[in-house]
């Protein structure tokens, strides 16, 4: 186990639902981040947090909500997904946002939308 | 631009002979550079990271890679295979001009044939 937590584990939600993907890391590190997995498609970075604070959304489309309450929770909020935001959603935590740090990541929630 | 390529998408190996997985990297500046391994319905495992020093770099499960800076490459071998490192490997690489962006490449599948 690598000491950060996903759930739920799989998830099938129809394009008018509102859901969400909870993230938790028990690692005591600082900064947090979303990676949306799909296949054949290197790992799309999504939004990362340092100290609870968004400080990277790269372009996502505004039905993905994320929210840091503190350094060891973090949530993606969905809402009207569209069928191609079917992947793996992986949440990764690391001691801090610099880039000599490796990344700790969860199991992931696999995500479909029907 | 920052970018990371893996040209295979398989690599078969008998087990117990060594295998390579491939990696090339652009960067501006010097890189950090990373090796992960994802197992089927699990998050990125970390196994080996370059930051400075040694080019040749251990990691965990017998892996290691070599930093090669005049081909820009970060090649992940293994001296004997083993069926149990049959999967899906990443290659990622981080700069050092401040902004920290962290792209993976998309990944080389490793089948390890008894």
């Amino acid at each position: 186990e690598t000491g950060v937590t996903q759930t739920p584990r799989h998830l099938v939600m129809g394009m008018t639902n509102k859901k969400s993907l909870k993230c938790e890391q028990h690692l005591g590190h600082n900064a947090m981040y979303w990676y949306k997995q799909s296949a054949k498609k290197p790992l799309e970075l999504m939004f990362v947090y340092s100290l609870e604070e968004r400080v990277e959304n790269n372009s996502v489309p505004s039905r993905f909500s994320p929210e840091c309450p503190n350094s060891s929770h973090l949530f993606l909020h969905l809402h009207t997904l569209q069928p191609e935001d079917s992947a793996l959603y992986l949440c990764a935590s690391s001691p801090q946002r610099t880039g000599s740090y490796e990344q700790y990541f969860g199991p992931g929630t696999r995500l479909t939308v029907t | 631009a920052q970018s990371v390529a893996q040209p295979e998408d398989q690599v078969n190996v008998a087990e117990g002979n060594p295998l390579t997985v491939k990696c090339t990297y652009s960067v501006s500046g010097n890189p950090y550079l990373f090796w992960y391994v994802q197992y089927p319905n699990r998050g990125l495992q970390f196994l080996l990271k370059y930051i400075t020093g040694d080019n040749l770099v251990k990691g965990s499960y017998g892996f290691e890679a070599e930093f090669n800076k005049s081909q820009t490459s970060f090649h992940l071998k293994k001296p004997s295979a083993l069926v149990s490192d049959s999967a899906l490997y990443f290659c990622a690489v981080s700069d050092t001009s401040g902004t920290y962006k962290y792209i993976f490449g998309t990944g080389t599948r490793l089948k390890v044939l008894a």
